[in-house]
């Protein structure tokens, strides 16, 4: 079943740590996106890829970093996390204009 | 600045009546406008979309209304299901892969 996983769901660390969230896709997807969203706000794109290795910052500026080394792939990076980065990030992957497939979300929680 | 606007947070609606979601946008560039669906704990799912060259698009119980010259599109939900309880999101693209969302109307159906 093509499907979109995310891992870890929920994630409570301290500050300054190095955090990678995982994003893989088994559609065959180009295109993988990954957004930001805090309570009750709207999702902020922060980085999207059209392909492998290919990776562009998206319209909300963000301290995390992301690779595409596989098509299947798009993990999203924090080399040092701070309270600020607190926030749900949602990865999501697509063919077509508008149509994007989004994965369960990973909670992040930074002490 | 918001380009995607929800202005209701929440509304509630009795079970089997019409359920009514407003959005406004501001980006006359916008060409392609989507609503997605959000249970809590999971991913925004895709609900319906319609092309800036029609007015309407029909799927089921989703109808999806677009006036351009008022720059407002509203999803129309009917009957409503209690499985309809869930927060929708309204969101809008260029014509490129980006989409820009609102920030979602908690939708309540009452038994």
């Amino acid at each position: 079943e093509a499907d979109i996983y995310q891992t870890p769901r929920y994630l409570v660390i301290g500050t300054g740590k190095k955090i990678t969230l995982e994003c893989s896709q088994t559609m065959g997807h180009d295109k993988m996106y990954w957004y930001q969203q805090d309570p009750g706000m709207e999702l902020h794109l922060i980085h999207y890829s059209y392909g492998v290795n290919s990776t562009e910052k998206g319209d909300l500026s963000s301290e995390s970093t992301v690779s595409r080394i596989r098509t299947e792939h798009f993990p999203l990076t924090l080399e040092s996390a701070r309270p600020s980065h607190t926030s749900q990030y949602l990865c999501a992957s697509g063919m077509n204009v508008g149509e994007q497939f989004f994965g369960p979300g990973t909670r992040l929680t930074v002490l | 600045d918001q380009q995607v606007k929800q202005n209701s947070p929440s509304l509630s609606v009795q079970e089997g009546r019409i359920s009514i979601l407003n959005c406004d946008y501001t980006n006359s560039m916008f060409d392609y406008f989507l609503w997605y669906k959000k249970y809590p704990a999971e991913g925004p799912t895709f609900l319906i979309s319609i092309s800036s060259i029609k007015d309407k698009n029909e799927d089921g119980r989703f109808t999806v209304f677009l006036n351009k010259s008022a720059k407002h599109l509203s999803l129309h939900i009917v009957p409503s299901q209690p499985g309809d309880s869930a927060v929708y999101f309204c969101a809008a693209s260029p014509g490129d892969d980006k989409i820009i969302f609102g920030k979602g109307t908690r939708l309540h159906i009452l038994p």
